[in-house]
């Protein structure tokens, strides 16, 4: 079996603090995405990253594909209460159309 | 936001009661899917389609059954309900993007609570 693990399982930190969270495997994707989830709504997309060390940055959040795409890194910048919430890496497999998740970053900012 | 609606959002059942859980999708998407979420296990697949009719298993399908006569609806069926069936379950859709790339759009979920 595939797996993906994140790393840490929970975060809580204070307003304006840096943040990274790390998500692993020993296979390689073709993509990886990473999602957010609200209490009580489903996953929310935030990017996808395709190529071997990619770099995406999305407002305050940088996303970086790994060189041999088998890991991935979600670095938050000057972290604020609305970034709270449960943070999921998803990797693509080769061949497409199924995809397995890690087990989610908790990630708690206090005013 | 993707046209995604699951029905019911909670449900309560007793042990052995047969429950249905219905994803309707108005985008047209060709795959569909249902996950459940566990705390410490994240988002596991429990069965996909990729066309109407045509569906296969994922990592969790014993005791589920799903069927989708329509492009629009995933349905997926609890035969006999289990304790260990309590849990959240989401609907997902994805089409076709660049190569390397199916990211999936999920539904507001179902709470089911068997007891």
């Amino acid at each position: 079996t595939q797996l993906l693990e994140q790393s840490p399982q929970f975060l809580s930190i204070q307003e304006g603090e840096n943040l990274t969270v790390y998500c692993n495997s020993s296979s390689v994707f073709s993509s990886l995405q990473w999602y957010r989830q609200e209490p009580g709504e489903g996953p929310v997309l935030l990017v996808t990253v395709v190529t071997g060390g990619e770099v995406k940055k999305l407002k305050r959040l940088t996303f970086q594909f790994g060189d041999a795409r088998k890991d991935s890194s979600l670095h938050i910048t000057a972290a604020q209460p609305g970034d709270t919430g449960l943070y999921l890496c998803a990797g693509e497999r080769p061949g497409g159309f199924k995809t397995i998740f890690g087990a989610g970053t908790r990630l708690f900012v206090k005013a | 936001d993707a046209g995604i609606t699951q029905s019911p959002r909670h449900k309560v059942t007793e042990t052995g009661t047969p429950v249905t859980l219905r994803c309707h999708q108005t985008e047209n998407h060709r795959y569909m899917y249902w996950y459940r979420q566990d705390p410490g296990h994240g988002l596991r697949l429990i069965h996909y389609s990729y066309g109407v009719k045509d569906t296969d298993k994922g990592e969790v399908s014993d005791g589920y059954s799903v069927s989708r006569s329509k492009t629009e609806d995933f349905l997926l069926t609890l035969e006999s309900a289990t304790s260990s069936q309590t849990s959240v379950y989401f609907c997902a859709i994805s089409e076709s993007q660049a190569v390397g790339s199916y990211e999936q759009y999920f539904g507001p979920g179902t709470r089911l609570t068997v007891t």
